[in-house]
């Protein structure tokens, strides 16, 4: 069964990095994901699809400072240079043939 | 602009019927996938149905087959969700999304701000 897991919660200071993970379950690892942010009150925003080989491709006006990596079960998002407004909700994505979310990570920036 | 725009949502009893729609605007509607995504109160996102470009096939989740009715109107840009037999566990904001293929399910890379659904006696 096609499932995706994610930590319920993170949090990092203003201004510094942080890596959130998103994990295909067994015999899906070659599956693409795609990540989405949900900030406070508002709909979600597509960020990027990522691939099992960590190529990825960014949504319309989503800024450098957000990026994809992969690796074998593991996809992650890469948040830099934090700043108040990446407060959100952030969600893993994947299809085939149904589409399934991930449980979502509340990030917190300090 | 592309942007997607759903209304229709708002209270109803339990057992009742609701139609949301969905307005897309900045981008050729017919080429693209659409689908309905909700949220209960507090929780994550859930899929709930998706239909392929060109009055393509149509898709559920389990938990809302038999009782949803997921269709669009290529003419008017526009995305319908037919809710019927609903329950207290269906209370949830209602998002429409662009799907990032023609055909089938992909990415979602365009959102909705979403419509409010309140099943209540």
């Amino acid at each position: 069964q096609l499932v995706l897991t994610q930590s319920p919660s993170a949090s990092a200071s203003l201004g510094a990095s942080v890596k959130l993970t998103c994990t295909l379950s067994s015999g899906h690892r070659n599956y693409a994901i795609a990540w989405h942010h949900q900030q406070p009150e508002k709909g979600p925003r597509y960020l990027m699809t990522l691939n099992s080989d960590g190529s990825h491709s960014k949504g319309d006006g989503i800024p450098d400072r957000f990026s994809g990596s992969s690796s074998g079960a593991e996809r992650y998002l890469t948040i830099s240079s934090l700043q108040s407004e990446d407060e959100a909700d952030y969600y893993c994505q994947t299809w085939g043939p149904h589409v399934v979310f991930g449980g979502g990570t509340k990030l917190t920036v300090l | 602009e592309v942007q997607l725009l759903e209304s229709g949502g708002g209270l109803v009893q339990p057992g009742g019927s609701l139609r949301l729609s969905c307005a897309a605007s900045g981008f050729t509607f017919f080429n693209y996938a659409m689908s309905w995504v909700r949220q209960a109160p507090g929780k994550g996102l859930e899929w709930v149905s998706t239909m392929s470009g060109s009055g393509g096939g149509t898709y559920y989740a389990d938990s809302v087959r038999g009782r949803f009715t997921i269709s669009r109107d290529d003419s008017k840009n526009t995305l319908y969700l037919q809710l019927s037999s609903l329950r207290a566990e269906d209370t949830a904001a209602f998002y429409c999304a662009r799907v990032r293929a023609a055909v089938g399910v992909d990415a979602f890379d365009i959102w909705g701000q979403g419509t409010m659904v309140t099943v209540s006696s």
